[in-house]
């Protein structure tokens, strides 16, 4: 059974800090794995999805790693603002045989303070 | 598009009261999620369809709870009764495709569900 998990659970960093947010998953079969933000009392939003064969993927001043034979992402925020501030959530999608089902970590509170 | 639609956004019932969350898809999109999210467990997956047929129910905690997809744009889940620790935010997600070629979820801004 996939199991998802973020450490640290929250993350409070200055402005303008470089700061990396990481995710570990228990099987390597995966399809892809998803980083998602969550807003307070929003739905969540996609950031980025890395498939299976790619190391890793870019856009803006997120980069987000993949690394299937240690179990893990890293979502790397590069110049973090205030309005970075929210839970990040990563997200395993399982390997052929799998079913549709998207396997969440309990996410990691960014907090970046002006 | 205006993304997925939920309703009602926040609903406040008495326990054994029967409830019904609605979901509007993205159009176009064969995929339908439910989610329950709680500060204990997060994110857990209830149910999710594929052109309208339940393909997976396993996360659906118990009898209280089901779901039905009529149509391509219209979801529904309901509980009954409910009870105080079905109090959670529920969240219906949509993809327009799975498996090798799968995209991303989008969420709908979920309902925040409090039974008393």
């Amino acid at each position: 059974k996939q199991e998802v998990t973020q450490i640290p659970a929250a993350l409070s960093v200055p402005e303008g800090e470089n700061l990396v947010l990481n995710c570990s998953f228990t099987d390597s079969a995966i399809y892809n794995l998803q980083w998602f933000r969550q807003d307070p009392g929003k739905g969540l939003t996609s950031l980025l999805l890395i498939q299976s064969s790619q190391r890793e993927q870019t856009s803006g001043r997120l980069n987000a790693s993949l690394d299937k034979s240690s179990g893990r992402s890293t979502l790397y925020i590069a110049a973090s603002q205030p309005g970075d501030s929210a839970t990040y959530l990563c997200a395993a999608y399982p390997g052929q045989g799998g079913s549709e089902k998207l396997v969440f970590g309990k996410g990691t509170k960014l907090t970046v303070n002006p | 598009d205006a993304g997925v639609i939920q309703s009602p956004r926040h609903e406040v019932t008495e326990m054994g009261q029967e409830v019904t969350l609605r979901c509007k898809p993205i159009s176009g999109h064969d995929y339908l999620f439910w989610y329950r999210q709680t500060m204990m467990r997060g994110l857990e997956l209830l149910i999710y369809f594929n052109n309208n047929v339940p393909i997976d129910d396993s996360g659906m905690p118990e009898d209280r709870f089901s779901a039905k997809m009529p149509n391509a744009s219209f979801s529904t889940l309901k509980i009954q009764p409910s009870e105080p620790r079905d109090s959670a935010v529920y969240f219906c997600a949509s993809t327009p495709r799975a498996g090798a070629t799968q995209e991303t979820q989008y969420f709908g801004p979920g309902t925040r569900l409090l039974v008393l």
